[in-house]
């Protein structure tokens, strides 16, 4: 069965201060894999995006890492800004039939604090 | 170029009435997706649709629910019947034709919050 999972649940860090969140899948047959951000009443923004031979994408303060043997993928987020409170998805496609199926994960709701 | 539109933004129906979604697709954008989400829960696939047919409909509930994504206007998600348990808010996302590469990315609107009372 196809699933997408995401730890921690919530995270709660100081400004300035890094996290990463992880995400676990099982997704037969892999295409790729997206990190999205969700602010509260949004929909969500693409962050990064990588396919099964990239091991790492950055934009800006995030940094992605995609290991798909293991199939783990983790946003890393540095110096945190209050801007950055929001709930971060994970989503990975499967390729078929000319098709793409998008599994989201639950998301890692985080909240940053002065 | 505008992003995906979705109106309205927020909708208050009562229980058995019926709720009309819309969603406007980036221009150029040939495929559209809906999903749920309801509070504190992630996002869940509900249908697929390319222009003027259902490509995945296996999110979607067997009853109540349905979509189009006609040859002229936006694509609409209709709910008859509305339940309390529809509540939630509904989103849109839509994509380019498929290049049969690996990136096909989905670009969100806003979302529909629908409140049924």
């Amino acid at each position: 069965k196809n699933q997408v999972e995401q730890s921690p649940q919530s995270l709660i860090i100081l400004e300035g201060k890094n996290c990463t969140l992880q995400c676990n899948y099982t997704v037969s047959p892999f295409s790729n894999l997206r990190w999205y951000k969700q602010d509260t009443g949004r929909g969500p923004v693409s962050l990064t995006i990588m396919t099964f031979s990239e091991n790492t994408k950055s934009n800006g303060r995030y940094t992605a890492t995609l290991d798909a043997d293991t199939k783990q993928s983790s946003l890393h987020i540095t110096a945190s800004q209050l801007s950055d409170s929001a709930s971060y998805i994970c989503v990975v496609s499967a390729r078929g039939s000319g098709t793409y199926k998008y599994i989201f994960g639950t998301g890692t709701r985080l909240k940053v604090l002065a | 170029n505008a992003g995906v539109m979705q109106n309205p933004r927020h909708l208050v129906r009562r229980r058995g009435q019926e709720a009309r979604l819309r969603c406007s697709p980036m221009k150029g954008h040939s495929h559209v997706y809906w999903y749920r989400q309801l509070p504190e829960e992630g996002l869940k696939f509900m249908v697929y649709l390319q222009k003027e047919n259902i490509i995945d409909e296996s999110g979607m509930p067997k009853e109540r629910f349905s979509a189009e994504f006609p040859k002229e206007g936006p694509s609409i998600l209709r709910i008859q019947q509305v339940v309390r348990g529809d509540s939630a808010a509904y989103f849109c996302a839509s994509s380019p034709p498929s290049s049969g590469g690996t990136y096909n990315e989905q670009f969100f609107g806003p979302g529909t919050r629908l409140t049924v009372l």
